[in-house]
């Protein structure tokens, strides 16, 4: 099955400054890649995703790069603002068959923006 | 907007509880998923169906069954509720088109 490592597990910044979470997958089968936003006590929020036929995709302040050869994509959040503090999930998934979108998630990354 | 209902935020059961975790789903999506939340391990899949009563196994089984009689709706059952099953619970669901979303979670306590 999937496996999805995410890195690093806590990640400290100052507002303003840019913040880089690093995902890596192990099925090479997987197509679709999203991120989640989660504040305490709230669902998870999808806020980016990317399919494998993209390299990049970008939101505004918020990017996701994937490099398909190396199994990895990264979420990069630019001028951090303390609004943007919670938990980060990066997923993985096949898009396509009997249960298609079927998440592995990384375990997470604790962003905190220092003001 | 995929509207994914949990019919309890907080429950609190006895050790040895058979406990049912109910999910509905609007959109009449295929796939459902019911996943378990904890700090530091992220969220993992328990169980998902891609059918009426179909089911397959997720990461977690052990300790839970499922049940999907009809399509927007898709149960968790704790058959004999232990500590170690304190968690947070999320449902969701997908169809072909992509992800839906995350229900509101059940947040579970067995004492």
């Amino acid at each position: 099955g999937e496996n999805v490592e995410q890195h690093p597990s806590t990640l400290s910044v100052q507002e303003g400054d840019s913040a880089v979470i690093k995902c890596t997958y192990s099925d090479s089968a997987s197509n679709y890649f999203p991120w989640y936003k989660q504040e305490l006590g709230k669902r998870p929020q999808l806020i980016i995703d990317i399919r494998s036929n993209v390299g990049e995709k970008k939101d505004q302040r918020i990017a996701v790069t994937l490099n398909k050869t190396a199994k990895h994509f990264s979420l990069h959040i630019t001028e951090t603002q303390p609004e943007d503090s919670a938990v980060y999930f990066c997923a993985a998934s096949r898009g396509s068959g009997a249960g298609s979108y079927q998440l592995t998630f990384g375990k997470g990354t604790k962003l905190s923006v220092i003001p | 907007d995929v509207k994914v209902t949990q019919s309890s935020r907080y429950l609190v059961k006895r050790t040895g509880e058979k406990v049912f975790l109910e999910c509905v789903q609007d959109m009449d999506h295929e796939n459902m998923f019911w996943y378990r939340q904890d700090p530091g391990l992220g969220l993992r899949l328990i169980y998902f169906s891609y059918d009426v009563k179909m089911k397959e196994k997720g990461d977690i089984p052990e300790g839970y069954s499922v049940s999907r009689e009809k399509k927007e709706r898709f149960s968790l059952i704790l058959e004999s509720a232990s500590t170690n099953q304190t968690s947070m619970y999320l449902c969701a669901s997908s169809s072909s088109g992509g992800f839906g979303s995350f229900g509101s979670g059940t947040r579970l306590t067995v004492v």
